[in-house]
């Protein structure tokens, strides 16, 4: 399986500033057409997983455009531009490039400052 | 609107078993693939199961294989999931996911194995 190595596991940030969380895959995620199947899910706490970034850097609806994504090959970015405290919870990357053997990073936890 | 719905989970023995009911709507159920994701205490996420848009497909993790048993009825929009010969490592917080690319998240129901 492949492995998701994210980085760093714990992130403390100021409010307003900017947060980046990196991930690592241990093979490449490019898929036979080109794609790249990285996704990227934020859990606030005592919710459930709610994806913000599909394919390396497509936004889903309704997600601020203060959350990108990047990256290619087998390191992969999110980043936040301007944190604000609803961002707070624990980010995932996740790849699906060998669906259906989807893996997870560890998670990354946010807090503000 | 995307809903998912999970039911069924519980506090069971070791060696018990417990079936997991998901019932989905917003979507074209039966156009998607669908899997079960589960996070234990204090835990990451593990995906756990998955099977095609028509259900004749199957894929588990090597931890949960000849063990658990997912299924679905397009019928009627719903995911189950068998769990047998449960194990106190199986303790964890149950998602319906729905998609390919895990697209949408039900809240989970909790499964507890413990004696």
């Amino acid at each position: 399986d492949v492995v998701m190595t994210q980085s760093p596991l714990s992130l403390p940030v100021t409010l307003g500033q900017a947060a980046s969380i990196s991930c690592r895959s241990s093979q490449s995620l490019v898929y036979t057409a080109g794609d790249i199947y990285l996704n990227w899910f934020q859990q606030r706490p005592g919710q459930s997983p709610r994806r913000l970034i599909y394919k390396v850097s497509k936004r889903d609806s309704g997600v601020p455009d203060r959350f990108s994504g990047s990256g290619s090959g087998t390191d992969f970015t999110l980043k936040i531009s301007r944190v604000e405290a609803e961002d707070v919870g624990v980010y995932y990357c996740m790849q699906g490039t060998q669906w259906p053997r989807i893996t997870f990073g560890q998670g990354t936890r946010l807090e503000i400052k | 609107e995307v809903q998912m719905l999970e039911s069924g989970g519980g506090l069971v023995q070791p060696g018990e078993s417990l079936r997991l009911s998901c019932a989905a709507s917003g979507f074209t159920f039966s156009g998607y693939a669908m899997s079960w994701v589960r996070q234990g205490p204090g835990k990451g996420l593990e995906w756990v199961s998955s099977i095609s848009n028509t259900g004749s497909i199957t894929y588990y993790a090597d931890s949960v294989e000849g063990r658990f048993t997912i299924s679905r009825d397009n019928s009627k929009n719903t995911l189950d999931l068998q769990m047998n010969s449960l194990r106190a490592e199986d303790t964890a917080v149950y998602y319906c996911v729905g998609g390919y690319f895990f697209d949408w998240w039900g809240q989970g129901t909790l499964v507890t194995v413990s004696s």
